[in-house]
């Protein structure tokens, strides 16, 4: 069974230029999350979906931040514009949902702004 | 809000050796608790978890109990390998098994032969 797939694994960007980032759940998992990872720190949620639905965004920063899970399926991440303190990994994962605990990660995505 | 606090790496021991890693939460119901392993170069792979109080959750030799009364949920190991290099993640989930986790800062584990 394929894993949680990220692309892409590694981006360099200067600061106010847009970036995104693609995520690919697991097949059949209908719940998908996206976190934040600094350097040195646990995961922190960025949002979460429901099939195509957001249902929890608390914590998406959304003056810059945006994110789109069109057919319940894929999921793209968005930053316009980037700024230096966006350098981190970006984390997606996904899970069955209510029924399962286990959520499962993808190895991320390394933003680098300059 | 909720949080989980880890002990601070890194953690350097000798194969063999007894391992714990510490962690404590503060939430304000009765939530999940998770450990999860990054192997480097790898993603976050769940370790263990427990899902109410004095349940004991266990994986590949590591062990944590759910202590209610002290909100610890410590991580152990009676021999360590050097292939347990990693860091491990301690973290919390409030509610019901779709919501975001809390996570710990992470604890980087360096084993030596």
């Amino acid at each position: 069974e394929a894993g949680v797939v990220q692309s892409p694994r590694y981006k360099i960007i200067e600061k106010k230029q847009p970036v995104a980032f693609w995520c690919n759940p697991i097949s059949g998992h209908n719940t998908l999350y996206w976190y934040l990872q600094n350097l040195g720190q646990g995961p922190e949620l960025l949002i979460r979906y429901e099939n195509e639905e957001a249902v929890d965004d608390s914590q998406l920063p959304k003056d810059r931040f945006s994110a789109e899970r069109l057919k319940g399926v894929d999921s793209t991440l968005k930053i316009q514009p980037a700024e230096l303190g966006d350098s981190a990994v970006y984390l997606c994962a996904s899970s069955l949902g209510r029924s399962s605990y286990e959520q499962y990660f993808g190895p991320g995505t390394r933003l680098t702004v300059t | 809000g909720d949080s989980v606090t880890q002990m601070e790496g890194p953690v350097t021991l000798s194969e063999e050796a007894f391992l714990t890693i510490n962690c404590t939460y503060t939430a304000t119901g009765y939530p999940s608790l998770f450990w999860y392993v990054q192997y480097p170069g790898e993603g976050l792979q769940l370790l263990l978890k427990a899902t109410k109080a004095d349940d004991k959750g266990s994986n590949k030799g590591f062990e944590a109990t759910y202590r209610k009364e002290t909100t610890s949920f410590h991580l152990e190991k009676g021999s360590v390998q050097v292939s347990d290099s990693a860091v491990y993640f301690c973290a919390l989930r409030e509610g019901g098994g779709a919501d975001g986790l809390t996570f710990g800062k992470g604890t980087h584990l360096i084993i030596q032969p």
